[in-house]
């Protein structure tokens, strides 16, 4: 069974920095794509960004609001992804999603992590 | 950017109702639009990939289709469990990107 765990979530003061972290198992890690979506309060879903397997280049790619201040990581030798968040700003105030990035469904998120609630002020 | 429009984002329906959910795109993204179901306080699940491949596990009662710019998200007669905030989404390129969601309701 896939399980994505994520943690690391916090209160944090603009302008800080937070790194997240999501423990994957239930399938191979390594040759997986992974991605970030997050979620403000009573919002909708935003896509944060990607990152695909070392295999296939180890590169990501994020979204405007995030580019700059935001990097995606990998350490595939314990099935781990991590979500380093610099410059921090309020509107970052979100639930942040690790998923699983799926190129053989349509580049969609197959499976979810429950979520870890990031909090700037 | 693509951008992503989805009405509407609010219904009321019945138990057994058919609900049709529409999602236009700013540009053609072939068949790269997938579909999530959201309940209040859980993760996302995704429902349908590639405009209308079922995801496993999902019940037949939902169904996907259109192409190009114009898709549709259908539930054939809604049960209890269906009511929940529905969400579209374009993987033709990134930056990837969401619908507003289409929250549904119980009539």
């Amino acid at each position: 069974e896939v399980q994505l765990v994520e943690s690391g979530g916090g209160l944090v003061k603009p302008g800080g920095s937070l790194r997240l972290s999501c423990a994957a198992s239930g399938f191979t890690f390594t040759d997986a794509w992974m991605s970030w979506v997050r979620q403000a309060p009573g919002k909708g879903l935003e896509w944060v960004g990607r990152i695909k397997s070392k295999t296939d280049g180890g590169t990501a790619d994020f979204a405007a609001p995030v580019r700059g201040r935001f990097s995606i990581l990998r350490d595939d030798s314990k099935s781990t992804l991590f979500l380093q968040m610099n410059s921090l700003k309020v509107e970052d105030t979100a639930v942040y999603y690790c998923t699983t990035y799926e190129t053989h469904a349509g580049y969609s998120s197959g499976h979810w992590g429950q979520g870890t609630l990031v909090t700037v002020s | 950017d693509i951008q992503m429009t989805q009405s509407p984002s609010s219904l009321s329906a019945s138990l057994g109702d058919r609900v049709t959910i529409t999602c236009r795109t700013s540009q053609s993204i072939g068949n790269y639009l997938n579909w999530y179901q959201q309940k209040p306080g859980k993760a996302p699940k995704l429902l349908i990939y590639a405009t209308s491949s079922l995801q496993s596990g999902v019940p037949s009662t939902f169904s996907g289709s259109g192409s190009g710019t114009d898709f549709t998200l259908t539930i054939s007669s809604l049960q209890p469990e269906d009511f929940a905030t529905y969400y579209c989404q374009q993987s033709y390129s990134t930056p990837l990107s969401f619908g507003g969601g289409t929250k549904v309701e119980i009539k």
